[in-house]
């Protein structure tokens, strides 16, 4: 079952711009982290925010978390044609019963034209 | 360099024909996962493992099978594959203390197989 859903699902920008992807979530989380993965390609972790954090920043990456809304946006600054790719969020429940530990939206395609 | 490696990247093979997708990681991680990743459905987890000769059902385990005699390799079985498990697979494995569920996952390159 997927807990998190991503929004929008396909976005397209002019690099320079930022990108701001979303994501809302179902149950209790203890973290929440962002993948990105290139075509055809496995998935890389970009960034890990915990349920008692509410921003976070890795280099042009920001991260906030609202466990209110059960919702987290990614944004990426100054975007770049590499930037180009889908994105996914995966939450992380709490508890040793839930050891299946990460379940993943069905992710934002980014297009960053040149 | 630590990775997960998988193997092979691609397969093409015909119903009934009994295949094996090799899964290894050279960073002691005790947790390793299968996905598979089909359009508009995101990943799905089809078995997972908290470490040797521990595993346990995904989301959608039907039609596979595991076994982790060793900490590094995780291989996944189709003992008789169909039409139905076309589809990109990815192996993935993290560090887990005491199976709580923090740790950053490292994701294989992904396994793309057709089954005609």
């Amino acid at each position: 079952s997927q807990q998190g859903e991503e929004d929008p699902q396909a976005l397209s920008i002019q690099e320079g711009e930022n990108a701001t992807m979303n994501c809302s979530y179902k149950t209790s989380i203890n973290n929440l982290q962002w993948y990105r993965q290139n075509s055809g390609r496995g998935l890389v972790h970009l960034i890990l925010i915990r349920s008692n954090e509410r921003e976070k920043h890795s280099g042009r990456l920001r991260v906030t978390l609202d466990t209110s809304k059960k919702s987290s946006s990614l944004l990426i600054t100054a975007s770049r044609a590499a930037d180009t790719a889908s994105y996914f969020c995966a939450t992380g429940t709490p508890g040793l019963g839930s050891a299946r530990q990460l379940t993943f939206g069905s992710g934002t395609q980014l297009t960053v034209l040149p | 360099e630590a990775q997960v490696t998988q193997n092979p990247r691609y397969l093409i093979t015909v119903t009934g024909k009994k295949l094996t997708v090799t899964c290894s990681q050279n960073m002691n991680h005790e947790y390793m996962s299968w996905y598979r990743q089909d359009p508009g459905l995101g990943l799905r987890q089809i078995y997972y493992s908290m470490n040797v000769e521990v595993t346990d059902k995904g989301d959608v385990p039907e039609g596979y099978k595991v076994s982790r005699k060793e900490k590094r390799n995780f291989p996944l079985i189709l003992e008789s594959p169909s039409p139905n498990q076309t589809s990109l697979y990815f192996c993935a494995s993290s560090l887990s203390v005491r199976g709580t569920t923090t740790d950053t996952q490292y994701f294989g390159p992904g396994t793309r197989l057709t089954v005609l």
